[in-house]
């Protein structure tokens, strides 16, 4: 593979379910990060992380976890789905979350809550 | 509280050249990107700003005024491929980017 992969491409699902999005890199990169973009609102940054073994809260974290235990992967888990995480969800990585680096994205998860 | 503007929709014809225009009110500064995105599709790359002045890349330049809070995309020599939505981010103090709802650009024959 090469860049980023996202998993599943995408999901329709039932409230309160459970639903973890999978993300991979292969690029070596640091900085992992998590947005979702719904119509007429700008990318909205949910959680980040700078370095494996480390995660941070972005603007909207409420609802959403992350773990990073390795430098390629970047799981997002909804604990129990609402409708409002309706949204396209994208997975980016960059070389380093501090310095004046570009971010990649993967081809996003669309994601559908009943 | 953080604010990036950019014009909802812009409609341009092939061949000409387009401006597209970002303002920005952040707690702090590090850098001002455009991003590309084509419907459907992840954003890509297109341009990074951090001192003031024009950036140039081919049929593409940005623009940035620190002191203003201002920052435009040029795109010459439009093409039908150019239609897309381009999407203003700027990164802040705490080196988060800040992202524009973007600007949808309709190329015309």
């Amino acid at each position: 593979i090469a860049g980023i992969t996202q998993a599943p491409t995408s999901q329709i699902l039932a409230a309160g379910r459970r639903m973890t999005l999978r993300c991979t890199q292969d690029m070596r990169h640091n900085a992992m990060y998590w947005y979702r973009q719904d119509l007429g609102l700008g990318l909205r940054l949910i959680h980040y992380s700078n370095t494996a073994g480390t995660t941070g809260k972005g603007e909207v974290p409420d609802g959403y976890s992350v773990s990073r235990a390795n430098t390629d992967d970047f799981p997002l888990t909804l604990a129990s789905a609402v409708p409002s995480q309706t949204s396209v969800y994208f997975c980016a990585s960059s070389v380093s979350g501090t310095s004046a680096n570009e971010q990649f994205f993967g081809p996003g998860t669309r994601l559908t809550v009943l | 509280g953080q604010n990036i503007d950019q014009p909802t929709e812009m409609t341009a014809t092939e061949g000409a050249i387009v401006q597209i225009n970002c303002t920005y009110q952040t707690s702090g500064f590090n850098g001002l990107f455009w991003y590309q995105q084509h419907a459907g599709e992840a954003p890509t790359f297109l341009s990074y700003n951090v001192l003031d002045g024009l950036e140039e890349k081919g049929r593409f330049s940005s623009f940035l005024s620190r002191s203003k809070g201002y920052s435009y995309l040029l795109l010459k020599e439009l093409q039908m491929k150019d239609s897309a939505s381009y999407l203003c981010a700027v990164r802040d103090s705490n080196y988060q980017l800040i992202w524009g709802a973007g600007t949808k650009l309709i190329i015309k024959p």
